[in-house]
C-alpha cells in the first residue's frame, strides 16, 4: 500500500526558515519523480516544485529561489527547504507521486497534507 | 489567476449530471494529458482521471472526462450528494516547465 505521510510544518515568522518531510513507503521511491503542491485559506491548489528520480528539479514561480526541492533515496523521504518565507506562503502542503514517468501530467497517491503558518 | 480557466461552482440534483470545464492553451492541454482530482479541504486530493479519459481503479465509471484541443471537461453521471467536493484539472506546462492546475471548481449536490 502506497503511504505518503508529511511532516515539518508549524508556525514560523516571515522571513523564517522550515524544511517539510515527505516519508514514502509502498513503492519504489527512487523510480518515481515526486511533487509539493500546496492549498491556501480559501483558495485553490498550487503547484510548488517537483523533483525527478534523476534529480532534475522545477519550480512554481512564486517559490523560485526560495524554496528547494531535494529527496533521499536511502530513506525514501523527500524534502521542500522553505527559505524567506511570506505570509502567502501559509497554507496546507502537499506531497504527492508523480505515475507518468517524470512528464508531470499526474500525480497518483497524495499525502495527507501538513499546516505552514507564516506569522508574526 | 490560474492558467487552466474553470468555472467556480456548479451545481445540481441528487441522480442528474453536471460537467466541469477546464480550458488551457497550446502550452498546456493542447500538448499533455490532462488529470482530474477530487479534493475535500484539509484531506489528501484524490486522482480521478488521467490521460484526459482513464480511471484508476476503484474509480466508478459515473465519472469521465475528455479532451479537445485546449480545453477538457469531466463528466459526472448519477450524481450522490458524497460527490460534493472540490475538482480541479491538471496537467504540465511546455512554456512555464511546471505542473499548472485549474482554479478549482466547488460542486454542490
Amino acid at each position: 500500500e502506497v503511504q505518503l505521510l508529511e511532516s515539518g510544518g508549524g508556525l514560523v515568522q516571515p522571513g523564517g526558515s522550515l524544511r517539510l518531510s515527505c516519508a514514502a513507503s509502498g513503492f519504489i521511491f527512487s523510480s518515481q519523480a515526486m511533487t509539493w503542491a500546496r492549498q491556501a485559506p480559501g483558495k485553490g491548489l498550487e503547484w510548488v516544485s517537483a523533483i525527478n528520480s534523476d534529480g532534475t528539479t522545477y519550480y512554481a514561480n512564486s517559490v523560485k529561489g526560495r524554496f528547494t526541492i531535494s529527496r533521499d533515496n536511502s530513506k525514501n523521504t523527500l524534502f521542500l527547504q522553505m527559505n524567506s518565507l511570506r505570509a502567502e506562503d501559509t497554507a496546507i502542503y502537499y506531497c504527492a507521486k508523480d505515475e507518468t514517468g517524470g512528464r508531470l501530467e499526474y500525480f497518483d497517491y497524495w499525502g495527507q497534507g501538513n499546516l505552514v503558518t507564516v506569522s508574526s | 489567476q490560474s492558467v487552466l480557466t474553470q468555472p467556480p461552482s456548479v451545481s445540481a440534483a441528487p441522480g442528474q449530471k453536471v460537467s466541469i470545464s477546464c480550458s488551457g492553451s497550446s502550452s498546456n492541454i493542447g500538448n499533455n494529458y490532462v488529470s482530474w482530482y477530487q479534493h475535500l479541504p484539509g484531506t489528501a486530493p484524490k486522482l480521478l482521471i488521467y490521460d484526459n479519459n482513464k480511471r484508476p481503479s476503484g474509480i466508478p465509471d459515473r465519472f469521465s472526462g475528455s479532451k479537445s484541443g485546449t480545453s477538457a471537461t469531466l463528466v459526472i453521471t448519477g450524481l450522490q450528494t458524497g460527490d460534493e467536493a472540490d475538482y480541479y484539472c491538471g496537467t504540465w506546462d511546455r512554456s512555464l516547465s511546471g505542473v499548472v492546475f485549474g482554479g478549482g471548481t466547488n460542486l454542490a449536490v
